[in-house]
């Protein structure tokens, strides 16, 4: 699976959009671009994910670039239970082993009053 | 579904005991993962299963680590004998089934592993 990076650390004022990048410039054709997030004393949980085409849910939007190779995930307005450690990860859509996934240092998000 | 469940919620033990951390994970997944986190590694992913079966062990620390999946609802992971630096959270986590495209993981709350 190709490796990404992501900044350490950002800050985001309550009620402002939270733009957290990602770089997977080594990404191949066949693999998605997925993003979990933990929440301090949890597990990890899932936010969303997308191949190609900007993916929007209840919780967050995925901007992809054309080339694919860099991501941001969007929470359109932070609240101060979105501070979390946010990991970008890139993976094959499934191989016949299962589906697992290799988290990066990700980015601690820390939404301030 | 109560989602992926492990226990004990938190576990303190003595150097040299033996300690097993239990997973049940969510109904009709097929797939069960076991993450060691600490502050230094991060999440690091140690075995895991598919359809009861351990596929990829690589990231067991060593031997004195083991795992066991003896049917679809049940896992276990276990360290003889412990070490202080096998402190850390552990969790568990499943998926459904192998096959299915675009599959999101679902984590248990975890075990924090304090080994004196």
């Amino acid at each position: 699976d190709a490796k990404t990076t992501q900044p350490t650390s950002m800050d985001c004022a309550e009620g402002r959009a939270a733009n957290l990048p990602c770089n997977h410039s080594t990404i191949s054709g066949n693999e998605y671009v997925y993003w979990y997030r933990q929440i301090h004393s949890q597990g990890p949980q899932y936010i969303i994910h997308g191949l190609k085409n900007n993916e929007t849910n209840e919780m967050a939007s995925l901007i992809i670039t054309e080339d694919r190779k860099s991501s941001t995930l969007i929470l359109p307005h932070a609240t101060l239970r979105d501070t979390a450690v946010y990991y970008c990860i890139v993976r094959v859509e499934w191989n016949n082993a299962g589906n697992m996934l290799t988290f990066g240092g990700g980015t601690r998000l820390m939404v301030k009053p | 579904d109560a989602g992926v469940i492990q226990s004990p919620r938190h576990e303190v033990t003595e150097m040299g005991q033996e300690v097993t951390l239990r997973c049940k994970p969510i109904s009709g997944h097929n797939s069960l993962f076991w993450y060691r986190q600490t502050m230094m590694r991060g999440l690091e992913l140690l075995i895991y299963f598919n359809n009861n079966v351990p596929i990829d062990d690589s990231g067991m620390p060593e031997d004195r680590f083991s795992a066991k999946m003896p049917n679809a609802s049940f896992s276990t992971l276990k360290i003889q004998p412990s070490e202080p630096r096998d402190s850390a959270v552990y969790f568990c986590a499943s998926t459904p089934r192998t096959g299915v495209m675009n599959t999101e993981a679902f984590f248990g709350q975890g075990t924090r592993l304090t080994v004196v």
